[in-house]
Parts: structure tokens; sequence; C-alpha cells
């Protein structure tokens, strides 16, 4: 099966400051590449991603890399704010199109 | 649009009692259907994914079950809790495999 391993697991940065959680897993048929924000007590939600037909996604201040030959992709954060500090899941698909997920990166971001 | 509904929202049962979660999705049709499960402070955990009715796959050894009556409702069962049941439980729904997951609110369980 899918072995996802993700780092740093824990993150703390000052607010403004950028912040970078790598991604890697095991199983080269992976194909989708998403990154999902989880905020104290809720739900997961999908922030970006990414396909294996694409490098790099940026979407304001959040961007995804992807290099599949070394396969790991990247979550990019600049000028970060408060309101990022959450835990962020990587969460590529295995042979069989689910998703596994990382065991997850805490984001602090201190004024 | 699409939304999930996922029940009770908190729920606190004795070792050896039974379990019933129940999940369901509005606005598709023929959705994939995952369980998952986080322990406090730690990462989610693929339990049950379905692709269609009465179609379960189940991803850990262990006293849970799921099942999938209807095109758009996903069950987690139990005969009898153990304390290590205990955590956080997400159902998710997505159009295919391998596209985004769109998770429901979650049902903290704690066994006591």
């Amino acid at each position: 099966g899918e072995n996802v391993e993700q780092h740093p697991s824990t993150l703390s940065v000052q607010e403004g400051d950028s912040a970078v959680i790598k991604c890697t897993y095991s199983d080269s048929a992976s194909n989708y590449f998403p990154w999902y924000k989880q905020e104290l007590g809720k739900r997961p939600q999908l922030i970006i991603d990414i396909r294996s037909n694409v490098g790099e996604k940026k979407d304001q201040r959040i961007a995804v890399t992807l290099n599949k030959t070394a396969k790991h992709f990247s979550l990019h954060i600049t000028e970060t704010q408060p309101e990022d500090s959450a835990v962020y899941f990587c969460g590529p698909t295995d042979s069989w199109g689910k998703l596994q997920f990382g065991a997850g990166t805490q984001v602090v971001v201190t004024p | 649009s699409q939304t999930i509904h996922q029940w009770p929202a908190t729920l606190v049962q004795p070792v050896g009692s039974p379990l019933s979660l129940e999940c369901t999705v509005e606005g598709t049709s023929n959705p994939n259907l995952y369980w998952y499960r986080q322990a406090a402070g730690r990462g989610l955990q693929l339990l049950f994914y379905s692709v269609g009715i009465g179609q379960i796959s189940s991803e850990v050894p262990q006293n849970l079950s799921a099942s999938r009556p209807q095109d758009r409702q996903f069950i987690l069962s139990s005969k009898k809790l153990l304390l290590s049941d205990s955590g956080f439980y997400l159902c998710a729904w997505s159009d295919t495999q391998g596209s985004p997951l769109h998770f429901g609110n979650g049902t903290r369980l704690t066994v006591t």
C-alpha cells in the first residue's frame, strides 16, 4: 500500500514568514495530490490540489509543487497569518485511487 | 449543491455497547463514500470505503463494520465497543476515486 510521510510534524513561524511542508509517498501510480487544512475540532477542508500532469499550482498565498520522479510534493504558504494556524494533511491517492493521508503537520503562526 | 450530513455530533458510550453512526449525502448520485477515524492529535486513518451499494472495502481489521444500504447512505457499526474505539469519526464523499474528498462535520466518540 501507499506509504505517506509528512515533514515537519510541527512548524512554528513568525507572522509574515513563509511555511513549507513536504509530503513523500511510495506508490508510483499516485496521480492526485491534495492538501487539507484542519482547524481544531473541525473537519478537514481541501485547500489546494494538483494532478500528475502539472508541476506547480498556485492560489493566492498557497502553492503546491510536485516532483513525481522523486515522489514528493510540497505545500508552500507565503505571508503567513494567524488564521493559517492549523493542522495540514497531505493525501496522495494510492494505486486504487483512495486518499491515504500523512500524519499531519501542526502549523503555529505567532504574531 | 452537494451536502453531507453526519450524526450524531458527539457520543459517549460504555465499553461493550453497540454503535451506529450514519452519514448521508445529498445532491449527487453514486458517490464514493469513506469512513475515516482520527485519534486525538493524530492523523486520518481510512477505515472503509465504498464505490456503490453493498460494495464495502475494509482497510484495517477491527471490530467495526460498514454498510451502504442506499446509494447515498453510509453506516458505521460495531457490536461491542472497545476503549480504543474512541476518536473522531469522519465520513467523506467524492465523485470518483482520486478526486477531492468532502468531509462531514464528524462524530466525536468517547468510549468509557
